[in-house]
């Protein structure tokens, strides 16, 4: 079985600061993904990142960045020169073809 | 424009009264997923599948049946519905595998009487 879990269910940053999102997870899957999805107050699900965790190397997309440490299990994901359009609930997953979500961390920008 | 599409998006309904959710996608995705998403549980994976007349389940595939006939359909089937499925669902897809960006459609709400 997968678990994902999400220590954080609220954080809150100044616009413009950087955020750090946690996650760990746990499988027994040799060959998994990881992600990491934004839900806006619009409901919609949006991919922001997806690490392969055979590649050592950390999955960067613009302002986001994520920290996987394998042997860790753990995937957190920075959030740099936050605005106010990042305010989302930001689930992790992880899986293969069966994809396991964390509880959500709910993040709020100040301005 | 490429999507998915839920319907009806917002459902009230009484116990017992079997409803079926659609979910189409327009991007010739191989892969197709169903999820609830409940407060405090974040999203979890009902039911999947990877090509047509191939599904699985996921982690809570119980009181619900899905059926993938056309690429492009998977419904999603509640034959007696429980006030314990009043949820959230997400119908989600990918172009070949669960690993691939899965592009959510809008959601459904549905309440359970």
């Amino acid at each position: 079985a997968q678990t994902v879990t999400q220590s954080q269910p609220e954080m809150s940053v100044q616009e413009a600061e950087t955020v750090t999102l946690s996650c760990t997870y746990d499988t027994s899957e040799s060959d998994y993904y990881l992600f990491w999805y934004k839900q806006p107050p619009s409901r919609q699900m949006i991919l922001v990142i997806r690490q392969e965790a055979y590649k050592q190397q950390n999955a960067t997309e613009n302002r986001f960045s994520v920290n996987f440490q394998k042997a860790a299990k753990s995937f957190s994901l920075k959030i740099s020169d936050s605005q106010l359009g990042d305010a989302a609930m930001y689930f992790c997953a992880c899986g293969n073809e069966k994809l396991t979500f964390g509880t959500g961390t709910r993040l709020t920008i100040i301005p | 424009e490429a999507q998915v599409t839920q319907n009806p998006r917002y459902l009230i309904t009484v116990t017992g009264k079997k409803l079926t959710v659609t979910c189409s996608q327009n991007m010739n995705h191989e892969y197709m997923s169903w999820y609830r998403q409940d407060p405090g549980l974040g999203l979890r994976q009902i039911y999947y599948s990877m090509n047509v007349e191939v599904t699985d389940k996921g982690d809570v595939p119980e009181g619900y049946k899905v059926s993938r006939k056309e690429k492009r359909n998977f419904p999603l089937i509640l034959e007696s519905p429980s006030p314990n499925q009043t949820s959230l669902y997400f119908c989600a897809s990918s172009l070949l595998r669960g690993t691939d960006t899965q592009y959510f459609g809008p959601g459904t709400r549905l309440t359970v009487l």
